[in-house]
């Protein structure tokens, strides 16, 4: 069945440092959604690919959509302590669900 | 605009014994679907029921069931819980079933089966 893997699992930066998570579909997907889940808290929506070669910023966030709509990668420049959390891909290969990726937790070091 | 919300935040329970989780969609969201996420793992999805009828299903057993009422709240069923079922459960409301819909999660229900 379809697979969503991400890199690394566990990322630790000080504070000020960028950080960046890849994501790998074993399918090519219809899109690709990032959510942030804080710790003890739920996943909540920060964006949407759908475009093959798709870029989208979000302040200090940049979200990337690959060519051949597999991959993607969610980079943040200079962290800051608020960015603390578990950050998930969720790749959408044109079914009725989302298949999540394992996620990346960031601890950010102040 | 009312959020996601579910119902109890936090339950234990005994193996073999049954669970009924509950879920109100946020307002204007006709889709519900029901999430897993064992801990430090990420979401899998359980199913997801449209217009009161399931519409998709992850690879869980029948003893995993749900509903969706006429108002898009929506219950998880879970009959004879076993150890591995102790997870965060988490309900999300969409807009419309296919892609192009952000999923808006409920804080979810700790289950604890001991």
């Amino acid at each position: 069945g379809q697979q969503v893997m991400q890199i690394p699992q566990y990322q630790h930066v000080q504070e000020g440092e960028d950080f960046t998570t890849y994501c790998n579909s074993s399918t090519t997907l219809s899109n690709i959604q990032w959510y942030k889940q804080r710790p003890g808290g739920h996943p909540v929506f920060l964006i949407q690919l759908v475009k093959s070669g798709e870029v989208k910023k979000q302040k200090r966030l940049t979200f990337q959509f690959g060519e051949a709509k597999k991959n993607s990668s969610l980079h943040i420049t200079a962290t800051q302590t608020t960015d603390v959390g578990t950050y998930f891909c969720a790749g959408h290969s044109g079914t009725y669900k989302y298949i999540f990726g394992t996620g990346t937790r960031l601890k950010v070091l102040a | 605009e009312t959020g996601v919300t579910q119902s109890p935040t936090h339950l234990i329970k005994t193996r073999g014994q049954q669970v009924t989780l509950r879920c109100s969609s946020q307002s204007g969201h006709n889709t519900v679907s029901w999430y897993q996420q064992a801990l430090g793992q990420g979401p899998q999805f359980i199913f997801q029921y449209y217009r009161e009828e399931e519409n998709g299903r992850g690879n869980f057993p029948p003893r995993f069931s749900g509903l969706q009422f006429p108002n898009y709240s929506s219950e998880l069923n879970v009959n004879a819980l076993e150890l591995d079922d102790s997870a965060l459960y988490l309900c999300a409301s969409s807009f419309q079933t296919g892609p192009n819909s952000p999923l808006h999660f409920g804080n979810g229900t700790r289950l604890t089966v001991t």
